[in-house]
């Protein structure tokens, strides 16, 4: 069964910094990994796709990349803003039947 | 729209009680999902309804009972629940399965 790991599970940084946020899986023959946003006590937010044959996707300061021969994406953040703050969940998915969440990156932006 | 609508937003239940979670989308998606998530932990998944037929249940207890009326109506049929069975529960949908995953803001479950 695939697993999902994220690191770090949580990290602080001033407004205006660039980051990114690691995720790692076992099965690499996937076919899809998304990454969504969850702000406390909400449901989760889609912000990127990324199909097993992309190598990366990019939505305004967001960026992922996918590397499925090492079992890696990132999410890179660019100028983050205090309303960047929230836990970023990555998923992949499950020999194609449905996608398994990692444990999350818990984000704070500081003003 | 890319609008997942979840219904009742908050439930508090008793132990003997029978209650339902709806979840509607108008997008023409013929995936529908149920995910269960407990304080700081990832969503976990309960059912998947593919063209409106149970696909994946992850031996998720009778108590909780999946039903898609159509493709665009998904109920969580409650009945006998375990304190332990508070959660957040979430719907979500996409075109088919596996395919980017759109969900609604959840249901928060109080088990008394």
């Amino acid at each position: 069964k695939q697993e999902v790991t994220q690191i770090p599970a949580a990290l602080s940084v001033p407004e205006g910094e660039n980051l990114v946020l690691n995720c790692s899986f076992t099965d690499s023959a996937i076919y899809n990994l998304q990454w969504f946003r969850q702000d406390p006590g909400k449901g989760l937010t889609s912000l990127l796709l990324i199909q097993s044959s992309q190598r990366e996707q990019t939505s305004g300061r967001l960026n992922a990349s996918l590397d499925k021969s090492s079992g890696r994406s990132t999410l890179y953040i660019a100028a983050s803003q205090p309303g960047d703050s929230a836990t970023y969940l990555c998923a992949a998915d499950n020999y194609g039947q449905n996608f398994v969440f990692g444990p999350g990156t818990r984000l704070s932006v500081l003003p | 729209d890319t609008e997942v609508t979840q219904t009742p937003k908050h439930l508090v239940m008793g132990m003997t009680n029978k209650k339902s979670l709806k979840c509607e989308q108008h997008m023409g998606h013929r995936a529908m999902y149920w995910y269960k998530q407990k304080a700081k932990k990832p969503p976990e998944l309960m059912f998947v309804y593919s063209y409106e037929k149970l696909s994946i249940n992850e031996s998720v207890p009778s108590r909780f009972s999946p039903e898609c009326p159509n493709s665009s109506l998904l109920n969580l049929h409650l009945h006998a629940l375990q304190p332990e069975d508070s959660a957040l529960y979430l719907c979500a949908s996409s075109h088919r399965v596996n395919t980017e995953a759109f969900f609604g803001q959840g249901t928060r479950l109080t088990v008394v």
